[in-house]
């Protein structure tokens, strides 16, 4: 399983960052997609996620501006993230949720986006 | 929602000593939903441990985790050239994820 984001790199403060992620070698289906961010020499944060049905969770601190996206019939899945500011700016990954109701971890991960907003 | 800590910030030792990283949850974790990954610098993470202590495909035994409730171990045994990076736990409950601030090993 290959995970491929893709988006704009630059995003002006107060406009919304728009990604995708690809996933190619297996199907969407029957997962759980996440998206997570990593600002530049810091930690992982998690931003949400989604079944392949759409049924969507996200994190409380970020939940007012996400929003996810899943497209089936092209194995991709997609993040918009509104009214950005400069605490935005990060590396962008989208990764697989393996959960078998017994265990629940990012088991694939794509290589990563920097998303950076300016001002 | 579950606050992660983890200890030390920074370890810094030498190719072929232990390493042992904490890391501690502000509520109980279920053991079968505590990760750890590794990240290299410009890498995305790659997971290492799952369900607390079981190994990744293709993770080496020098590689262990342990530990219930909230109190979580990952021990490196005898530290290769290619560990030093930093490490990250994680965890899942109520449908969030949190992951913890990370420990950076490196070499002394």
């Amino acid at each position: 399983v290959q995970l491929q984001e893709s988006g704009p790199g630059l995003v002006k403060s107060s406009e919304t960052l728009s990604l995708t992620c690809t996933v190619s070698g297996g199907s969407i289906s029957s997962y759980y997609w996440s998206w997570i961010r990593q600002p530049a020499g810091k930690g992982l944060e998690w931003i949400g996620r989604i079944y392949s049905t759409g049924n969507t969770n996200y994190s409380p601190s970020l939940e007012s501006r996400v929003t996810m996206s899943v497209d089936t019939s092209k194995n991709r899945f997609s993040l918009k993230l509104t009214s950005v500011t400069a605490a935005d700016t990060a590396v962008y990954y989208c990764a697989r949720v393996y959960s078998n109701g017994w265990s629940y971890y990012f088991d694939y991960w794509g290589r990563g986006t920097l998303v950076t907003v300016s001002s | 929602e579950i606050v992660l800590t983890q200890s030390p910030g920074t370890l810094s030792l030498s190719p072929g000593e232990r390493a042992t990283l904490s890391c501690r949850a502000s509520q109980s974790v279920y053991s079968s939903y505590l990760a750890w990954y590794q990240q290299n610098p410009g890498q995305a993470p790659r997971l290492l441990i799952y369900g607390a202590s079981s190994r990744a495909t293709g993770i080496p035994d020098r590689f262990s985790g342990s530990g219930s409730g909230t109190e979580f171990t990952l021990t490196i045994s005898r530290l290769e050239p290619e560990d030093f990076a930093v490490y990250y736990c994680q965890q899942y409950a109520s449908s969030v994820f949190t992951f913890g601030p990370g420990t950076k090993v490196e070499i002394k």
